[in-house]
């Protein structure tokens, strides 16, 4: 079974900077996807990013963009010209061969402004 | 398009009633996803389905959840009978099998007291 892990519960970052979100995850497989969800107070889960293991180049959408090391298992989420809309919880997310998603504990993400 | 369709969106039972929760996945979707989410466990897939037949229900805590899934347009999840650690968030998601882009509905927020 695949694991996610995300060791920082809390992050903290002031308005107009820029924050990284780190993510690990154990497996065996060679085909998945990662994803980054952000769920707002208002509990949708809204999908951030996506990552296609097989690429190696790493996916951007706007102001989010991911630092994928395949290698290394680690699959981390920065955030740019951070926004106070932006905060939330953060899940990282495994898509295993079966779609089958599995999902990190979740980071909270505070912007100060 | 409107969505993953959840009702109702708060649930506040007694211990011992029956809860039934409902999903309407988005229209030619063939892959629905039941998950729970608690502060203590995060977000667990709990059962889900491929054109309508369970395909793993090794995340249902125990036999007092069960799920089905009559058409493609709906399924449901029952708690029989709802104890409070049953209290969280569920939530229901759908995707076009092999896509690997899952759709998140609102989630049902669930107290049993």
């Amino acid at each position: 079974a695949q694991t996610v892990t995300q060791s920082q519960p809390e992050m903290s970052v002031q308005e107009a900077e820029t924050v990284t979100l780190s993510c690990t995850y154990d497996t065996s497989e060679s085909d998945y996807y990662l994803f980054w969800y952000k769920q707002p107070p208002s509990r949708q889960m809204i999908l951030v990013i996506r990552q296609e293991a097989y690429k190696q180049q790493n996916a951007t959408e706007n102001r989010f963009s991911v630092n994928f090391q395949k290698a290394a298992k680690s699959f981390s989420l920065k955030i740019s010209d951070s926004q106070l809309g932006d905060a939330a919880m953060y899940f990282c997310a495994y898509l295993n061969a079966g779609n089958m998603l599995t999902f990190g504990g979740g980071t909270r993400l505070m912007v100060k402004p | 398009d409107a969505g993953v369709i959840q009702s109702p969106r708060h649930e506040v039972t007694e211990m011992g009633q029956e809860v039934t929760l409902r999903c309407k996945p988005i229209s030619g979707h063939n892959s629905l996803f039941w998950y729970r989410q608690t502060m203590m466990r995060g977000l667990e897939l709990l059962i889900y389905f491929n054109n309508n037949v369970p395909i793993d229900d090794s995340g249902m805590p125990e036999d007092r959840f069960s799920a089905k899934m009559p058409n493609a347009s709906f399924s449901t999840l029952k708690i029989q009978p709802s104890e409070p650690r049953d209290s969280a968030v569920y939530f229901c998601a759908s995707t076009i099998q092999g896509t690997r882009g899952y759709t998140f509905g609102s989630g049902t927020r669930l107290t049993v007291v």
